[in-house]
This record gives C-alpha cells, sequence and structure tokens, in this order.
C-alpha cells in the first residue's frame, strides 16, 4: 500500500511565477490536509479538503493561494506569484474518515523562490 | 485558541541516555495528543498518540502520558540509540480535524 506521495519534490520558481503542488493521498483516504513548515519552524495548518469540497481554510493566505481536491485525481495546492517568503516545505497529509484520526503525511515538496 | 509548547532545543545526548522532551498544551476541552518524529528530508511519522487522560502512547521504546491535571504529554525514552536522532512535534487534534504543532525540538545522539 503506497504511502502519501508528493511531487515534485523539489521546486524552484522565481519571484511571480506559479508554484503547484500535488499531493496523491493514500488508497482509501478521502481526506486531504496540507501543511507548511518554515525554516527552523513547526508545521502550520493551511487547508483541509475532502473530495470536492474545501472544509477548512482557516489557514491559508487569503491572497494568491488556494487549494482543491477533485473528484478524480491528486489534491492541488497552487500558489500565483509567488514570493521569496513563500519559500518552505509544505506537506500534505491524509486520513480516511478524518474525525481526529490519525493523519499519515507524504515526504514534502520544497519550494524555493529565487 | 490552541496551542502546543514544546521544549526548545536542540538537545544532544549520548548513546544509552535517558531521554525527556516537554511538552504542555493548551486547549478548550480534551483533545488527542500526538508525538511525530520527523528523519532528515522525510515527512512527519506517527511515533505515539493518546486520546484521552491517563493513556499512555508507547512505540519503539517511547513513552508519552496524557496528564489532564497539568495539561502535559512529555515524551520519554529510557536508552536513546544513534537512530533516534531526528526532530520531535508534539501536536494535539481537536475536533476540527486540523493538527497544531508545537515548534521542535532536535534531538542529536553522539556515540
Amino acid at each position: 500500500n503506497a504511502g502519501v506521495m508528493q511531487n515534485p519534490r523539489h521546486l524552484v520558481r522565481r519571484r511571480g511565477q506559479e508554484a503547484r503542488l500535488r499531493c496523491s493521498p493514500m488508497k482509501g483516504h478521502s481526506h486531504v490536509y496540507w501543511y507548511r513548515q518554515l525554516p527552523e519552524e513547526g508545521l502550520k495548518f493551511m487547508v483541509y479538503l475532502q473530495k470536492e469540497n474545501i472544509i477548512d481554510e482557516s489557514g491559508m493566505p487569503k491572497e494568491r493561494f488556494s487549494a482543491e481536491f477533485p473528484k478524480e485525481g491528486p489534491s492541488i495546492l497552487r500558489i500565483q506569484q509567488v514570493v521569496r517568503g513563500d519559500s518552505a516545505a509544505y506537506f500534505c497529509a491524509s486520513s480516511p474518515s478524518g474525525g481526529g484520526e490519525e493523519q499519515y503525511f507524504g515526504p514534502g515538496t520544497r519550494l524555493t523562490v529565487t | 485558541g490552541d496551542s502546543v509548547t514544546q521544549m526548545e532545543g536542540p538537545v544532544t545526548l549520548s548513546e544509552e541516555a535517558f531521554l525527556t522532551i516537554n511538552c504542555t498544551y493548551t486547549a478548550t476541552g480534551y483533545p488527542s495528543l500526538f508525538w511525530y518524529v520527523q528523519y532528515p528530508g522525510e515527512g512527519l511519522q506517527l511515533l505515539l498518540k493518546a486520546t484521552k487522560a491517563d493513556d499512555k502512547g508507547s512505540n519503539k521504546g517511547f513513552e508519552a502520558t496524557y496528564r489532564k491535571e497539568t495539561t502535559s504529554f512529555h515524551l520519554e525514552k529510557g536508552s536513546v540509540q544513534v537512530s533516534d536522532s531526528a526532530v520531535y512535534f508534539c501536536a494535539l487534534n481537536f475536533g476540527n480535524e486540523k493538527l497544531t504543532f508545537g515548534t521542535g525540538t532536535r534531538l542529536t545522539i553522539i556515540p
């Protein structure tokens, strides 16, 4: 049973470009969470999605960031017009049914904005 | 809001030493509590968890007890190994699905 998959593992973007981060949850999991880890800091919640629905986006910046989890295919975290402060590791986690159960984390995407 | 406070690192110990990493939390009600471990270049792995007061989570020689009276969930291991070198995160989950993490404690074990 493959774990949570994220790609790319490393992404370099120039300021002003767009970044697209992809997350494929574990098989049978329909709940996806995105977290951001700034250098030398803990993980901060960004958004929680179920298939085709955003459940909680209270941690998502209001501008330039968006997330989706379509009926088919991976979850996408999209960052438009990236700035240097967006440089971080972005982790995706999945769980089978939400409700506070264990979340399984992917290896992360390390975004560097030059 | 909910928050987790962790012992600041880095922590350096000799192999076979006793480990304690302190974690306290602030939350309304009784959250589930977790310890996650992050090895270099990898994502987080669940190390152990406890879902109610007085529960003890344990795994790979690590233990933590959910103490409601002190709102704590300290991580302990009796004899650490070099392979335990990693960053350890305390976290809580309280009804609204998202995990709230502490800032992490970097542990280095020297042979």
